[in-house]
């Protein structure tokens, strides 16, 4: 059975960073993209970053862009998110998501198994 | 980038058939692949189609995709519909940049 355990979620002040860890198990981690998706509380999804099964691909979206690093470790199955500068827009639960695929193409953005989420709180 | 534009809700009575739509507003509806995901209150979301038409073992055939490249959208039914098919709906692909896009959502309520 797929599991992604999201950890590193909390409050923290505007500008300060955080980083997210996801530990993964369950099936061959590098085989697969994967990815940090965000949900404000209410609100609708919105894709954060992703990257290749080898991290020679890696993908941003604009909002965060300059600001976050993903990044994975593939010897321990595990994948990061490091936010820095945080605005409060940025706060959000953040789900790590694996891909169904190997590439950040095609399959690699079916979004096949999700995390439960950590919730990230920025506030003064 | 581009934008999935969908219906903020849809409703209908247990048994009728409800569809949502999602409109590509730049580029071509089938040039990336396109999915489906139901989000429950206090669950994560979960695949009900992908790759446009396909869906995951379990889901059952009541859910089905389409795509209608005059109108350049693509559409979820939902047939004989149940309380259990209540749920936030989101359709999402990617761009030429490797970036996922997401749809706004679809609150579908079953009356």
């Amino acid at each position: 059975e797929v599991q992604l355990v999201e950890s590193g979620g909390g409050l923290i002040q505007p500008g300060r960073s955080l980083r997210l860890a996801c530990a993964a198990s369950g099936f061959t981690f590098d085989d697969y993209s994967m990815h940090w998706v965000r949900q404000a509380p209410g609100k609708g999804l919105e894709w954060v970053s992703g990257l290749s099964w080898n991290g020679g691909v890696i993908a941003y979206a604009d909002s965060v862009q300059g600001r976050f690093i993903i990044s994975r470790d593939n010897a321990k199955n595990s994948l990061f998110l490091q936010m820095n500068s945080l605005r409060v827009g940025d706060m959000a639960f953040y789900f790590c998501v694996k891909g169904a695929g190997t590439n950040l193409i095609g399959e690699g953005f079916h979004f096949d198994n999700w995390g439960q989420g950590t919730l990230v709180t920025v506030s003064s | 980038n581009f934008m999935l534009t969908q219906p903020p809700s849809v409703s209908g009575s247990p048994g009728e058939t409800i569809t949502i739509s999602c409109t590509r507003r730049s580029g071509s509806i089938d040039s990336k692949f396109l999915q489906w995901y139901r989000q429950r209150p206090g669950s994560s979301p979960t695949t009900v189609i992908f790759e446009h038409y396909h869906r995951p073992s379990g889901v059952p055939d009541r859910f089905s995709g389409s795509i209608d490249r005059q109108s350049n959208s693509a559409s979820l039914t939902i047939s004989g519909l149940r309380t259990e098919d209540e749920g936030d709906y989101y359709c999402q692909s990617y761009d030429d940049n490797n970036r996922g896009v997401f749809g706004g959502g679809t609150k579908v309520t079953v009356l």
